[in-house]
């Protein structure tokens, strides 16, 4: 079974706060992803990675940083909290362009 | 960039009754997906289906790519299967892969 796991379901962080949002996956995959889901704005892509070391911003990138040192772990910082990104996360990796994309459980980050 | 549209936004159902859910993209696409929402905000895999007709169970879908549209059917629906269902498409890059989701169907069924 394909698994990409986010390390918290629930977070919650005070503002100023340096917050990591941690994602695993188990398929060797290429791509990972991260997105932020707000209401009544969709799911908006933050970064991805195509490759170890490798980054992209997407659509929303500003106030978030990303790393990738290692094929399995895509990790989100938000490098200094503020209640605008008080948020769900979602974390989602694929093999590659034109396939199939899974998703983690997401985690529900609240800034205070 | 490329616009997904879904219908209809919100949709209510008794149990038992079909639907039928759709998306429109606005360019040609690598690939698209279906996936469900759960109550708890995970993204389940429905379908992935740059084409043609999948099935599975009591849920189906069809792509005509070349004229930008899914559907997605579920038929003799069940109290579980409310939530939100999203369509995703994956836009053309020169490197990597970058999904564009519509924005979603609520769907309610109701006991």
């Amino acid at each position: 079974d394909v698994k990409v796991t986010q390390s918290s379901r629930y977070l919650v962080k005070r503002t100023g706060e340096k917050v990591f949002l941690e994602c695993v996956q188990d398929m060797d995959h290429e791509n990972m992803f991260w997105y932020r889901q707000d209401p009544g704005l969709g799911l908006r892509l933050i970064y991805f990675s195509y490759d170890v070391k490798m980054k992209e911003k997407g659509d929303i990138p500003e106030g978030y940083s990303v790393s990738r040192e290692k094929k399995e772990r895509f990790s989100l910082i938000l490098e200094s909290a503020s209640t605008n990104q008080t948020s769900m996360y979602l974390c989602a990796s694929s093999n590659g362009q034109g396939s199939e994309a899974f998703f983690g459980q997401g985690t529900r980050l609240t800034v205070v | 960039g490329i616009q997904v549209e879904q219908s209809p936004p919100d949709l209510i159902l008794q149990e038992g009754a079909n639907s039928t859910l759709r998306c429109n993209f606005s360019d040609s696409v690598n690939n698209l997906q279906w996936f469900h929402q759960n109550p708890w905000g995970q993204l389940i895999n429905l379908f992935y289906i740059p084409s043609g007709t999948k099935q599975n169970g009591r849920l189906s879908a069809t792509t005509v790519a070349t004229e930008r549209y899914s559907l997605l059917y579920i038929s003799s629906s069940q109290t579980t299967d409310s939530g939100v269902y999203f369509c995703a498409v994956d836009r053309p890059e020169n490197y990597g892969q970058n999904f564009v989701f519509g924005p979603g169907t609520r769907l309610s069924v109701l006991p």
